[in-house]
């Protein structure tokens, strides 16, 4: 594997369910960055994690909740979303804060 | 107003033709980023600059720091070149990237 891989690339989940996306990181990178990207809106950033720290939280509900076990593998927990929540959820990683992120393919996530 | 502009918002071009897209911001940066977005959603960073001129291929992104603008330009376009073009600043003493709503292009055979 090479890059940042994301999965699942589909997600369809119900208002109740609990679910989880994975993001890992090949490139011996030290931060990490969950985006969302909602139709024909800009890419809106959520989560960024420095050195596993995280360093940023844009006021993001808490039914979404990251979570950063080690430098290659940040993770995005869900739960009781709604269906205004349905986007593409892109995961970036890259060397030092400020500097070229790489993007993973992005989970397409639906919610009924 | 928004930080970043872009203009246009979508363009449609035959192959071959010499494409310019255009972004403007109004906040001071450190540098400015030119991404590629495919149908199906994977980003792929372009350019990374923070002044002058870059050339990878077919592809040139120049900026002028004075005038907060910088242009992405694509030569003897291709259908393959079909995607969305994002254009995204990095704040002046800060990480986060500020971005732009993005251009896309349609090159027709």
């Amino acid at each position: 594997e090479t890059g940042v891989t994301q999965t699942p690339r589909h997600l369809v989940m119900g208002m109740t369910n609990k679910k989880s996306l994975k993001c890992e990181q090949h490139l011996g990178h030290n931060a990490m960055y969950w985006y969302k990207q909602s139709a024909k809106k800009p890419l809106e950033l959520m989560f960024v994690y420095s050195l596993e720290e995280r360093v940023e939280n844009n006021s993001v509900p808490s039914r979404f909740s990251p979570e950063c076990p080690n430098s290659s593998h940040l993770f995005l927990h869900l739960h009781t979303l709604q269906p205004e929540d349905s986007a593409l959820y892109l995961c970036a990683s890259s060397q030092d804060l400020a500097n070229e992120q790489y993007f993973g393919p992005g989970t397409r996530l639906t919610v009924t | 107003k928004n930080e970043v502009e872009q203009s246009p918002q979508n363009l449609t071009a035959q192959e071959g033709e010499f494409i310019t897209i255009n972004c403007s911001y109004s906040v001071g940066i450190s540098a400015l980023h030119w991404l590629q977005q495919h149908p199906g959603g994977g980003i792929v960073s372009l350019f990374m600059l923070s002044s002058g001129k870059k050339k990878h291929g077919r592809l040139i992104a120049t900026i002028n720091i004075q005038e907060k603008h910088s242009s992405l330009h694509i030569t003897a376009s291709h259908p393959r070149d079909s995607a969305v073009y994002i254009c995204a600043v990095t704040l002046y003493r800060h990480y986060q990237l500020i971005w732009g709503a993005g251009t896309k292009l349609i090159i027709k055979p």
